[in-house]
């Protein structure tokens, strides 16, 4: 069965870097696209990166364009999202979640949450 | 301000039949389709309808989506306790270059 474990988080200072991973099994990784939602304590759904099966295309939210970068490794079967210059508003639990072109966000992690605070 | 406008609560009793709306623009519902999901309290959210009006295998079919131009809709019928959580609409916007989720609806079954 789909398996999605995301690792990474903690407490960070602002302007602080962060990596979280997402890694996945279950099924074939190199095949579909993968992205990260964000959600603020108490608040809803933000969608915050997505890249394609192989990489070639990667996709960010206004709010973390030009800090946050998404990567994958398909031989390690693991997605990545590299976070730099970490702002208080970037606190949130972080998911991963799998993606297809016709069905979107079909399977998802647990979360890693980050706490970003001096 | 969620780029999705949904209300951010919504109630029913047992065996009614509740919908939540989700309200968007020419450049994500007007033009994408959408897709909604369902988080129980505590829990990563899991996907319900996709694509307008498709079921995932295993979502019962008492729950069902649609969608007309620049709004979208979920109804759940025959409602039951567990059908407590709240419920997201999403969708591609083509102005973003992104995906764009509703604010959230909370159901509270009475």
């Amino acid at each position: 069965q789909v398996h999605l474990v995301e690792s990474g988080g903690g407490v960070v200072q602002p302007g602080r870097s962060l990596r979280l991973s997402c890694a996945a099994s279950g099924f074939t990784f190199s095949s579909y696209a993968m992205h990260w939602v964000r959600q603020a304590p108490g608040k809803g759904l933000e969608w915050v990166a997505g890249i394609a099966y192989d990489g070639t295309n990667k996709y960010y939210a206004d709010s973390v364009k030009g800090r946050f970068t998404i990567s994958r490794d398909n031989s390690k079967n693991t997605l990545y999202l590299q976070m730099d210059s970490l702002r208080i508003e970037d606190t949130a639990v972080y998911y991963c979640a799998r993606a297809t072109a016709i069905v979107p966000f079909d399977f998802w992690g647990q979360g890693t949450l980050v706490t970003v605070s001096s | 301000q969620s780029v999705l406008t949904q209300p951010p609560s919504a109630s029913g009793t047992p065996g009614q039949r509740v919908t939540i709306s989700c309200s968007g623009s020419s450049s994500n519902i007007g033009s994408n389709t959408v897709n909604w999901y369902q988080q129980l309290p505590g829990t990563a959210p899991k996907l319900l309808i996709y694509s307008n009006n498709q079921r995932p295998s295993g979502v019962p079919d008492r729950i069902s989506g649609s969608k007309s131009g620049t709004s979208a809709s979920l109804a759940i019928s025959g409602l039951q306790s567990e059908d407590e959580a709240d419920y997201y609409c999403a969708a591609w916007d083509d102005s973003l270059n992104g995906w764009v989720f509703g604010g959230g609806t909370k159901l509270t079954v009475l």
